[in-house]
């Protein structure tokens, strides 16, 4: 089984609120990552989790803040978004760095 | 940083034709990645290369790493409608011999399949 699960799948919201996004997987990987893709361009990464301790950020604003609370459970909270921040936000699991990463379906996020 | 470049950006083929992507990168190659997407989808993983020269194939499609470790091709074999979407490849970044996780695509070609 090679499924990453990602909720919600669709998510709109104000520049005031605050929400979550949440992923999971059950192989028993224990890197995790966040990547963000904008329309018609590849996949960024933002965040990189190694054994549940944050290992990468690449600059990412303080309103994205992530969470890896055990190793099969990743979430990134959201807060005072823009509307530049609409996108389509990516969970991939790995068994370690260095190997292949799995893919969740992503949540599309609309800030308005 | 990794840079990698894809080619071509798009390709429309006649189901039944064979057909080639090609990645390349500005600096070594340790780990590159093939991935699959559909618009507005996840990722599918298809294949990793990491030894200069390796081959690989599922199906009826096949990527190359050549030696020099810079270049890679995807080949697909008697495409298929179910072919059709983007294909990214991605590199790791590796320093010291170790991976940071970190992976850079390139920009993607989308494939078009014609029945």
């Amino acid at each position: 089984d090679t499924e990453v699960t990602q909720t919600p799948k669709h998510l709109v919201m104000g520049m005031t609120n605050k929400k979550s996004l949440k992923c999971e997987q059950h192989m028993g990987h224990r890197a995790m990552y966040w990547y963000k893709q904008k329309a018609k361009k590849p996949p960024e990464l933002m965040f990189v989790y190694s054994y549940e301790k944050l290992s990468i950020n690449e600059s990412v604003p303080s309103r994205f803040s992530p969470e890896c609370p055990n190793s099969s459970l990743l979430n990134l909270h959201l807060h005072a978004l823009q509307p530049e921040d609409s996108a389509l936000y990516l969970c991939a699991s790995s068994p370690q760095l260095g190997y292949e990463q799995y893919f969740g379906p992503g949540t599309r996020l609309t800030v308005t | 940083s990794q840079e990698l470049e894809q080619s071509p950006q798009s390709l429309i083929v006649q189901e039944g034709k064979n057909l080639t992507i090609n990645c390349t990168s500005s600096k070594t190659l340790y780990g590159l990645y093939w991935y699959k997407q559909k618009y507005g989808e996840g990722l599918i993983f298809l294949m990793m290369l990491q030894k200069g020269g390796e081959e690989k194939s599922h199906e009826k499609i096949t990527a190359k790493l050549d030696e020099k470790k810079q270049q890679s091709s995807l080949h697909i074999t008697a495409s298929q409608p179910s072919h059709a979407g983007i294909y990214l490849c991605g590199a790791d970044i590796y320093a010291g011999g170790t991976s940071y996780g970190k992976l850079t695509f390139g920009q993607g070609t989308i494939l078009t399949v014609h029945p």
